[in-house]
């Protein structure tokens, strides 16, 4: 167990719709990371916030947007969904949110989108 | 940007060691990361190398080195358990970026 949860473990949505994912990072680290994961692909970087403040943006779209909030969890929003937005999305924490500080992934968030 | 490159696949015996090579081409370097990952769980963190050398931790080592750009992830005695994807992984300044992962087949 990383300590990073995330929720909900699974979700199946229409396309056009919204969603929300959650991410609770460890007890203690500032910096939360999101990123995609598509069928036997690599993982894309998205945005990294760090202690409420968005710090690195990644490929992340237009339609996505996300926030970490004064308690430090992080919300990653998803709109309009579309086909290919399909894929497993993972969050991950660190201490300080530079360079030297391990990163620790949830479990993922698997999004399928019909 | 970040460029990163590593084998798209490999397969290996039951008992045997496996090299794993990753390049990289990055301004700001400031470390790489290895993370192993089960199809459908999330990245593990393996190992964590600054500066250059072997770091050695049970049956894995990884190898940096910056002027050329290069790290590789050696695992030994392999194992039926160490079949999964290998990703490389480089900071730079706030950015983390991962390769494309290599996925290591072990066959008995």
């Amino acid at each position: 167990d990383s300590g990073v949860t995330q929720t909900p473990k699974h979700l199946i949505t229409a396309t056009g719709q919204r969603v929300t994912l959650r991410c609770s990072p460890r007890s203690g680290d500032l910096s939360v990371y999101w990123y995609q994961q598509s069928l036997d692909q690599g993982l894309q970087f998205l945005i990294q916030y760090y202690n409420g403040e968005e710090r690195a943006k990644g490929n992340i779209l237009e339609r996505f947007s996300a926030q970490q909030f004064p308690d430090l969890h992080s919300e990653l929003n998803l709109s309009s969904l579309e086909l290919g937005d399909s894929a497993l999305y993972f969050c991950a924490s660190s201490g300080f949110g530079y360079a030297g500080n391990t990163i620790y992934f949830g479990e993922g968030s698997w999004l399928t989108v019909v | 940007g970040q460029n990163i490159d590593q084998p798209t696949e490999m397969t290996a015996t039951e008992g045997a060691i496996v090299q794993i090579n990753c390049t990289y081409q990055t301004s700001g370097f400031n470390g790489l990361f290895w993370y192993q990952q089960h199809a459908g769980e999330a990245p593990t963190f393996l190992s964590y190398n600054v500066l250059d050398g072997l770091e050695e931790k049970g049956r894995f080592s990884s190898f940096l080195s910056r002027s050329k750009g290069y790290s590789y992830l050696l695992l030994k005695e392999l194992q039926m358990k160490d079949s999964a994807s290998y990703l490389c992984a480089v900071t730079a300044g706030n950015k983390l970026t991962f390769g494309g992962g290599t996925r290591v087949l072990v066959k008995p």
